[in-house]
């Protein structure tokens, strides 16, 4: 069956170093992934889209990567802050008309 | 602006109970969703509407059904609510399912008793 794997253990890192979180795959061959971050009490918000001709994207202090090969994504943020802490998505979709899968997401806690 | 909007906030029931589930956005988009949330289950879609006029199952629509009342609103409705729909809604919508970055709402909190 089709899965899609994020750590449902939270990652607690000291601010200033890069986080990395992970979403591995499988039965999928997605035509692109996303990442979206969620705060306590609100909806998920877009952040990044990585189609899978490519290997790597960048917006500011975020950096995803997209391994067809692996079957995964990492998701990196840079110069970490506490306002970074929050729960990240990834999501999945087959090709460019299909529905989004979600990931558990992954809870990241940015420590001063 | 204003994205997408969703009410009740919040929302307590008792079984057998009914009640919708609003959501109305305001960017035009064609595509709308509605998933639900529980703890360790990630977002599970429960249907969606990729343009006005038509409406589809998702994964898990049992218990559930949905009017895209025109291209802003697209409603959920529970008929007879069970305490297994214990759960956070949220609404979300894009501009197509081609171009599918989804805004969402802020969610529906959910508890039946």
């Amino acid at each position: 069956s089709q899965k899609i794997e994020q750590n449902s253990e939270a990652l607690n890192i000291q601010e200033g170093k890069t986080a990395t979180l992970t979403c591995n795959y499988t039965n999928y061959s997605p035509a692109y992934l996303q990442w979206y971050r969620q705060d306590p009490g609100r909806g998920p918000v877009f952040l990044l889209l990585i189609r899978e001709n490519e290997k790597e994207k960048r917006k500011e202090r975020l950096k995803v990567t997209f391994d067809t090969t692996l079957k995964q994504s990492l998701f990196h943020i840079t110069a970490s802050q506490p306002a970074d802490s929050a729960t990240y998505l990834c999501a999945l979709a087959h090709n460019a008309g299909n529905m989004l899968t979600f990931g558990g997401g992954t809870r990241l806690m940015v420590k001063p | 602006n204003a994205g997408v909007t969703q009410t009740p906030k919040f929302q307590v029931l008792k079984t057998g109970q009914s009640m919708t589930l609003q959501c109305a956005q305001d960017m035009n988009h064609n595509s709308m969703y509605w998933y639900r949330q529980d703890p360790g289950m990630g977002l599970r879609l429960i249907y969606y509407s990729a343009s006005e006029g038509t409406t589809d199952k998702g994964e898990v629509p049992n218990g559930y059904n949905v009017s895209r009342l025109n291209k802003r609103e697209f409603s959920l409705r529970l008929e007879s609510a069970a305490p297994s729909q214990t759960s956070v809604y949220f609404c979300a919508s894009s501009e197509s399912q081609a171009k599918n970055i989804q805004y969402f709402g802020a969610g529906t909190r959910l508890s039946v008793l």
